[in-house]
This record gives C-alpha cells, structure tokens and sequence, in this order.
C-alpha cells in the first residue's frame, strides 16, 4: 500500500540557511499534517492544511511557512535556520480532517543544522 | 486543555517477560487515545487506537491497551516482549480537530 513519502530522508544545512521539506500524502488524502521532533523528545505539531487551506498551527517558529498544493503534496520552508531546528520532521496525512480515520506518518526528514 | 502523562521515561525488562506501559490523559471532553511505536531512526507507527466501545483494544504486534475512563489511563501491555520490541513508545491523544498530542515517550529495552 502507498504510505506517506517525505523527501529528502536526510538533510544538512549551514546556519542562516534555508531549507525544503516535501511532503506527498497517501493518495486521494486530503489533510496533511507537520510534526518536530527534537532529539529525545517527543513529536510537537507544528501546522496542518485541509483542503489546502491552513487548518490549525501549533508552535511553529515565524521563520517557518508552509502550503499544501493542488496535488496535495506539502512544503515546509524553513529560513535563517538555527542550530536548535536540527531534528527529525514528520509529515502525516489523513483522509479529511477526522484523525482517527488513517493518520499515518511519513517516516521523517532528519535536518541537521551546523 | 489536553495533556498526555507518560509516567516511565525508560523501562528495562527481561525478553519473554511481560511489560506494562503507562499512559494518563486529562482531558475536559471524549478523547481518542493511541500508541504508537518508533524504531531508532525511523517513524512512528501505530500500534492501536481507543476510539469507543470496548475498552479492551488490541493491537498489532502482540500489544494491547485499557481505556479506563474513571482513572483517565490508557496502559499497554503486552505478555511477552522479544529482543525486537527494543523501541520508543509514545502514547498520544487526538481530539477532533486536528492534532494529536504526544506524551513524551517510553524507551522499553528489552535484555536478552
């Protein structure tokens, strides 16, 4: 079965830089979820779009923005990234906005900033 | 507000042994409650979900969990752990909109 793609698997940036992370949800699902998870901590939600639209934020940092396309697929733009953004970012999709009903996650995109 | 309680940070137990993993929620409205695993580098995967009617869910891998709404827990268990089972549990509550929210996890070590 198709699962949640996140592209890439691993990622290192300089500080001050910018990064993408691509997000393709599992087909024909339409919300698409950002989770940060620091180093030995648990996942913290970041943002989530419905329908393409930004459906609930959480504690993303202004550096940060992120839109979900037509095709669904999502990126997160990170700028002036700090060495405290180094973790593991997770992407999960749903089909509409009704979490128990699929909520899979991707397998995560590690960014390491130095 | 929700919040979830994972009362272990780690837990050791010995292969073929049984493991208990606590999970506590509070919560002001009906919640759906799940576990989920993950692995050294890689994604969380669920393991089962609570989200009405028997209290008793199981899961895969052998795992199965209590809701019990008076002492708002949602424990896992399972009656014996492999080598394999070595991984990070997360326990994390999802009210009907659009996020979950994530105890801070259980490192269950499983020694051969």
């Amino acid at each position: 079965a198709a699962g949640v793609i996140q592209s890439p698997r691993h990622l290192i940036k300089e500080k001050r830089e910018t990064a993408t992370l691509k997000c393709y949800p599992i087909p024909r699902h339409d919300t698409v979820y950002w989770y940060q998870q620091g180093p030995g901590q648990d996942p913290q939600f970041l943002i989530s779009f419905y329908e393409k639209m930004q459906s609930d934020k959480g504690s993303i940092p202004d550096r940060f923005s992120a839109q979900q396309f037509s095709d669904y697929h999502s990126e997160l733009n990170m700028s002036s990234l700090e060495l405290g953004d180094s973790a593991l970012y997770f992407c999960a999709s749903s089909l509409d906005y009704r979490p128990p009903y699929g909520y899979t996650f991707g397998s995560g995109t590690r960014l390491t900033v130095v | 507000a929700q919040s979830v309680t994972q009362l272990d940070s780690q837990v050791p137990v010995f292969e073929e042994a049984p493991v208990e993993l606590r999970c506590n929620y509070s919560s002001s409205v009906s919640v759906y409650l799940f576990w989920y695993v993950q692995y050294p580098n890689q994604g969380l995967q669920l393991l089962l979900k609570y989200l009405s009617g028997s209290t008793l869910v199981k899961g895969i891998n052998g795992f199965e969990a209590e809701f019990n709404k008076s002492q708002t827990s949602f424990h896992m268990r399972k009656p014996s752990v492999h080598i394999s089972d070595t991984a990070e549990y997360f326990c994390a509550v999802g009210p009907r909109t659009y996020k979950y929210i994530f105890g801070t996890g259980t490192r269950l070590k499983v020694l051969a």
